[in-house]
This record gives structure tokens, C-alpha cells and sequence, in this order.
């Protein structure tokens, strides 16, 4: 069936620097890709999204690329914040169904 | 003014009880959803609602009953209450044209001893 696979957390990086989550898909046809951030004590919050083959998404400074051939929606930021430390979902669309995946836990370091 | 509110936002309860939590949303959408999510932070959708019908139904023990008395409006209800039933239970609403658009309350945490 249809999945996400994201890299293993936690990632740690220092403020200011340069951050990529890697997220690869299996779906069959063409589905949304979705980033979903989630703050400590809060529900997710929808980031950015990409509806077509290289459609770049962006959000705060945050940038993802729907890349066919690579089945990849890799979430990349050029400057991080201490602000920007949460959990990270890479998400699919399938049938009008979210299939998140497992989550990336992001430490900013000042 | 909250988007999509939860209530209660913490319920501590023994094995065996019976629970609800109430979601509301404000954002005129038609469709709601419950997610569970475990202590490792994964999310998997139990249940979504469009228009006060039931249009998802994943694998879940029938101890868990959806209630929507209207499209504003999706409940949980929870039956014999189990250890493993202990998560962050999420609500959350689209318009079914913009599925993966979700807007999530702030989740209720339950802990069953």
C-alpha cells in the first residue's frame, strides 16, 4: 500500500544553519505531498504542500519539491531558528486519505 | 476565536471506565476526523466523517464510536477503557475537495491506569 518513509530523528543543528529532512513516498499514481509541522502541546499545522510533479512548495522559509523520479519530497530550510524546533510530518494524499509519516524531531540549539 | 476545539484536553481515568471527547469546529468545513497518536509520535487516522456521514473507518476496536450530530460537530466515544488506549487523540476538519488541508485541534491527552 501507499506509505512515507522519513528519516530517523531527532535531528539536532546549531541556529543559522542549513537543515534537509529527507522524505521518500510509495503510492501508485500521482498524489499530493504535504509537510505538517507540529510545535510541543500543539495539533499539526499544515507547512506546505505540492499537488503536481515539480511543484515546489514553501512556507516560512521552509522549501519542498515534488520530484517524480525520485518519489522524494525532501523539506529544506537555509537558515534555522530556535523557533523552528518541532516534530516534522512528511504526508500523502490517497483517496481523500492523509497517510503521515512517522515524524522527525527537530532541536535548534542557539 | 479557536478553529477546531477539544474537549477535554486531559482525562486521566481507570481500565474499564467509559470516556468521551468532544470536538467542534468553526471553520464552516465538512469534514472531521480522529486521529490517534502513540508516544512515539505516530499519527493514524481512526475514523473521518463528511456531512455527518461515515466515510473512513480504519481498523479499530469497536470499544471506539464516532458520534457527528452535525458537521460541526464529531464526538468519541470510548467503551471498557484499555491501557493501550492511553495516546493523544487528535480532531481535526477539511473541505473533502482539499483532503490533505487539514486543520487540527489541540489534541486530548488520555491516560488510562
Amino acid at each position: 500500500g501507499d506509505s512515507v518513509t522519513q528519516m530517523e530523528g531527532p535531528v539536532t543543528l546549531s541556529e543559522e544553519a542549513f537543515l534537509t529532512i529527507n522524505c521518500t513516498y510509495t503510492a501508485t499514481g500521482y498524489p499530493s505531498l504535504f509537510w505538517y509541522v507540529q510545535y510541543p502541546g500543539e495539533g499539526l499545522q499544515l507547512l506546505l504542500k505540492a499537488t503536481k510533479a515539480d511543484d515546489k512548495g514553501s512556507n516560512k522559509g521552509f522549501e519542498a519539491t515534488y520530484r517524480k523520479e525520485t518519489t522524494s519530497f525532501h523539506l529544506e530550510k537555509g537558515s534555522v531558528q530556535v523557533s523552528d524546533s518541532a516534530v516534522y510530518f512528511c504526508a500523502l494524499d490517497r483517496d481523500d486519505k492523509i497517510i503521515f509519516g512517522k515524524g522527525t524531531r527537530l532541536h535548534i540549539l542557539p | 476565536d479557536t478553529a477546531v476545539s477539544q474537549t477535554p484536553k486531559y482525562l486521566v481515568t481507570q481500565m474499564g471506565n467509559d470516556k468521551s471527547i468532544k470536538c467542534e469546529q468553526n471553520l464552516g468545513h465538512d469534514t472531521m476526523y480522529w486521529y490517534k497518536q502513540d508516544s512515539k509520535k505516530f499519527l493514524k487516522i481512526m475514523f473521518s466523517y463528511n456531512n455527518k456521514e461515515l466515510i473512513i473507518n480504519e481498523t479499530v476496536p469497536n470499544r471506539f464510536s464516532p458520534k457527528s450530530p452535525d458537521k460541526a460537530h464529531l464526538n468519541l466515544h470510548i467503551n471498557s477503557l484499555e491501557l493501550g488506549d492511553s495516546a493523544v487523540y487528535f480532531c481535526a476538519s477539511s473541505l473533502l475537495t482539499r483532503p490533505g488541508e487539514l486543520f487540527f485541534g489541540e489534541g486530548s491527552r488520555l491516560t488510562v491506569l
